[in-house]
């Protein structure tokens, strides 16, 4: 069975640093792209990065370039993000989630953790 | 990098169908066949319910269909259900990057 679980959120003053991390099992995870997606209390989701099977390729949403780093380490089946800088706006429940195969859906997600920015 | 276009609500009776919009650009749902739709129950994690435009994944009712045609994505739900109830969101590949809907709250009466 795939799982995906999340870890690492939390409250953190703006400006503060958080890494959160997401704990794949059930699936050979080296052989996925997988990515980070945020969802604001009563909003929608919003992709926030990817990263290749490898590590070679990563892909982030404009709002959060220069300041979020994608990171993964296939030996212990894990997927990082490093967020620093962070602002009020980067208040969400921030999810795990893996690519199909073919890279053209989400097909597992986590439970999600939640990050609060807030003074 | 804008979000795509989704009525905030729709509601049909137990039995009837109803069909969810989601409305981007040529330079996503126009673009690319990679639209996917997603259902999520409050305090839920998002479920994969159709990929790449009209695919059901295994174990989603066949109840779920999905289309497309231009830069507009449906999902049309028939011989609705109580637990069906639920916010459904369209995401589209952009290139690159993912984009989503802002989501729309199905109410079965």
């Amino acid at each position: 069975e795939v799982q995906l679980v999340e870890s690492g959120g939390g409250l953190v003053q703006p400006g503060g640093s958080l890494r959160l991390s997401c704990a794949a099992s059930g699936f050979t995870f080296s052989t996925y792209w997988m990515n980070w997606v945020r969802q604001a209390p009563g909003k929608g989701p919003e992709w926030v990065a990817n990263i290749k099977q490898d590590g070679s390729e990563k892909y982030y949403v404009d709002s959060v370039k220069g300041r979020f780093t994608i990171s993964r380490d296939n030996a212990k089946n894990s997927l990082y993000v490093q967020m620093n800088s962070l602002r009020a706006e980067d208040t969400a429940v921030y999810y795990c989630a893996r690519h199909d195969s073919s890279g053209t859906h989400f097909d597992y997600w986590g439970q999600g953790t939640l990050v609060t920015v807030s003074s | 990098q804008s979000a795509l276009t989704q009525p905030r609500s729709v509601s049909g009776s137990p039995g009837q169908s109803v069909t969810i919009s989601c409305t981007g650009t040529s330079s996503d749902v126009g673009g690319y066949n990679y639209v996917s739709w997603y259902q999520q129950h409050p305090g839920k994690a998002p479920k994969l319910m159709i990929s790449d435009v009209s695919k059901r994944p295994s174990g989603v009712p066949d109840r779920f269909s999905g289309s497309k045609s231009g830069n507009t994505a449906s999902l049309t739900i028939s011989g609705l259900q109580a637990e069906d109830e639920a916010d459904y969101y369209c995401c589209s590949y952009a290139g690159t990057h993912w984009v989503f809907g802002g989501g729309t709250k199905l109410t079965v009466l």
